[in-house]
């Protein structure tokens, strides 16, 4: 089945303490991206992906890391969490020019 | 700087009601737009637009964009309580690939 998958779907964490969400995809897609959702904000762009090694900043990147070493998998690392991160993320990937799949969401929460 | 604003921002109907849901975008570099639907969890693609003046169809559900003007609307005709969740309208920039999102329209479908 063509799908974005994310890992975990649910974290609490404290402040500091680093984190990884993962994300897959086995659609073959070349572009990859992150966003965050928060209440009365909407989705807003973290970080992007054109390509293997092609990352570039969104939106929102304060504070997050990404990197793309395989095609595949497009994580979004936390150095140092902090309460402003307590968030819905999620993943998505496409073909140029084609729609946008999701990932199920990951909802973090940084006390 | 980018804009994509959906009105209105929340709805409540009846069962059998129709509905248009509005999306004005001020985006350079448009490529195409997308209409997603949110209920709880991921968002799921219903329509990509790239060109005026052609509808998409999906049961009950069609869609318009208007480049000339900048919007597209989004409408559900005979609604039914399934159809209560969050419609996204998204923007795609060309080049970047960019997904600009309007906050989104609540809608409540009562039986």
């Amino acid at each position: 089945e063509a799908q974005v998958t994310q890992n975990p779907r649910y974290l609490i964490t404290v402040t500091g303490k680093k984190l990884t969400v993962t994300c897959s995809q086995n659609m073959n897609h070349e572009y990859m991206s992150w966003y965050r959702q928060d209440p009365g904000l909407g989705l807003r762009q973290i970080y992007y992906s054109m390509n293997v090694e092609v990352t570039d900043k969104g939106d929102v990147p304060e504070g997050y890391k990404v990197s793309r070493k395989e095609k595949r998998n497009f994580p979004l690392i936390l150095e140092s969490p902090s309460p402003n991160q307590t968030s819905l993320y999620f993943c998505a990937s496409s073909f140029s020019r084609g729609t946008f799949i999701f990932g199920p969401g990951t909802r973090l929460t940084v006390l | 700087e980018d804009k994509v604003v959906q009105s209105p921002l929340s709805l409540v109907v009846h069962e059998g009601d129709t509905v248009t849901l509005n999306c004005s975008y001020e985006v350079t570099n448009f490529r195409s737009l997308l209409w997603y639907k949110q209920e709880k969890k991921a968002p799921t693609f219903l329509f990509m637009l790239t060109s005026s003046g052609i509808e998409k169809k999906s049961g009950r559900l069609s869609s318009i964009l208007d480049k000339k003007e900048l919007f597209s609307i989004l409408n559900i005709t005979a609604t039914q309580t399934g159809d209560s969740a969050v419609y996204l309208c998204a923007v795609v920039k060309g080049g970047s690939e960019k997904l600009v999102f309007g906050k989104g329209t609540k809608l409540t479908v009562n039986p």
